[in-house]
């Protein structure tokens, strides 16, 4: 069980591009989701905690304008890369947490974005 | 400040022995839960192990167990039969409360290589 599906798994793209990644919860319900960005070698950064049905909470140093984020649903978010940029190009993860006790976050399997 | 740390960068076992990784955590917290995650080269996060602050126990998942010491503030993960597919990076992450949100903290994660 907790199975969280990322997609697409890699993107390439031309600058000024606007991509879209998306996030599900397959088999429970995720009223949070987290997004991190991860660089080579280099450990996860929590960008945004996307709550389902208000705005998401953007971490420090974060631009709200350059990645979107929107939970419309219990089992999906989505993160846009707006007017990407090759600075953009990283590793994009998403996590899920069943909603009760200590449980912990389960991963999607992360989207490679490049932007050329 | 709440904050992880993993000060091996790199670390390498002879197939079939065990191996530790170290990890240590700051809080002032009273309730906070220590996970461990793997990443293989392929970059999906996979959930090993989970220990509360409360728990009396040392948490064990199979070829996994968490040497937590309170006093010390430390959540060692310990790998025992260590197999080639355990060659990945390893994050210890803590969970705090900010902003009203459980979120992850990691660490700076520590490359494990199994030799035949």
């Amino acid at each position: 069980g907790a199975v969280v599906s990322q997609h697409p798994s890699r993107v390439i793209c031309k600058s000024g591009t606007s991509v879209k990644i998306e996030c599900r919860s397959l088999d429970f319900q995720a009223t949070t989701m987290f997004w991190y960005r991860q660089f080579p070698k280099k450990s996860l950064m929590l960008m945004a905690t996307s709550n389902e049905g208000s705005k998401a909470t953007y971490e420090q140093g974060v631009e709200k304008d350059k990645f979107l984020i929107n939970h419309a649903s219990l089992t999906l978010s989505t993160l846009t890369v707006t007017s990407a940029h090759p600075e953009d190009s990283s590793f994009y993860i998403c996590s899920a947490r069943v909603r009760q006790g200590n449980q912990p976050q389960h991963f999607g399997d992360g989207t490679r974005l490049s932007i050329l | 400040a709440q904050k992880i740390t993993q000060t091996q960068p790199g670390m390498f076992v002879q197939e079939k022995e065990a191996v530790t990784l170290d990890c240590t955590y700051d809080t002032s917290d009273q309730s906070y839960g220590l996970f461990w995650y793997k990443q293989p080269s392929s970059g999906e996060m996979i959930f090993l192990i989970y220990q509360g602050s409360y728990d009396e126990q040392n948490a064990t998942e199979g070829r996994y167990s968490l040497n937590f010491q309170k006093a010390r503030k430390s959540a060692n993960l310990v790998i025992s039969a260590s197999q080639l597919g355990d060659s990945a990076m390893y994050f210890c992450a803590m969970r705090v409360i900010s902003g009203g949100y459980n979120k992850l903290i990691f660490g700076a994660g520590t490359r494990l290589a199994v030799h035949p």
